[in-house]
């Protein structure tokens, strides 16, 4: 069974605006990632928070961690149409095996 | 740096014929993932290698899917004898191993099976 799970499924916006995607997962965890997926360059590792961790920042995206609501989100600023894609969270428990979520597919609108 | 190489990108099979993938991980990298994504969904993983040994195939289908990875390297998956819900992109990842290590995906091999 899948861990995480985003929210929204789908996510429409303008070029410029933010874009704020949520994941939320049931069992205690080690570490979560962000990854994104487009049809041009498959899935690619975006950032990874550790558990002790409640916020990270890389470039344009910020992710927080709050492990008493098991949640976390990605924010991704002035957003641009290369920014259109799926985005994943992928939960790592005690196996340490990265454990995906549905995905959140975002457009950016030019 | 060389990424993960996977071959063949497309296949198309009828039900009940045998197929097989190949998965060139990044040079040093001890963990190597097979995941199926089935369309709309996110990657499903089958099963796990560090090195040559297997550390998690519970969700590998057993009756029809194999996997090997020989001499920690290279590793191969195989379907046989497919079926219609077979029909996916199977992803090859690796990484160092290790807590937290970042997984590298290669592009991924279409499977239609009709």
């Amino acid at each position: 069974s899948q861990q995480g799970e985003e929210d929204p499924q789908a996510l429409s916006i303008q070029e410029g605006e933010n874009a704020t995607m949520n994941c939320s997962y049931k069992t205690s965890i080690n570490n979560l990632q962000w990854y994104r997926q487009n049809s041009g360059r498959g899935l690619v590792h975006l950032i990874l928070i550790r558990s002790n961790e409640r916020e990270k920042h890389s470039g344009r995206l910020r992710v927080t961690l709050d492990t008493s609501k098991k949640s976390s989100s990605l924010l991704i600023t002035a957003s641009r149409a290369a920014d259109t894609a799926s985005y994943f969270c992928a939960t790592e428990g005690g196996s340490y095996i990265p454990t995906f979520g549905r995905g959140t597919s975002l457009i950016v609108h030019p | 740096e060389a990424g993960v190489a996977q071959s063949p990108r497309y296949k198309i099979i009828e039900k009940r014929q045998s197929v097989a993938f190949w998965c060139n991980p990044i040079s040093g990298h001890a963990t190597l993932y097979w995941y199926q994504q089935i369309l709309g969904q996110g990657p499903k993983l089958l099963i796990q290698f560090q090195n040559n040994g297997v550390v998690d195939d519970s969700q590998l289908p057993k009756d029809r899917f194999s996997a090997e990875r020989l001499k920690g390297v290279d590793s191969t998956l195989k379907i046989q004898p497919a079926k219609l819900e077979d029909s996916a992109v199977y992803l090859c990842a690796s990484s160092l191993g290790g807590v937290g290590s970042e997984a590298f995906f290669g592009q991924g091999t279409r499977l239609t099976v009709v």
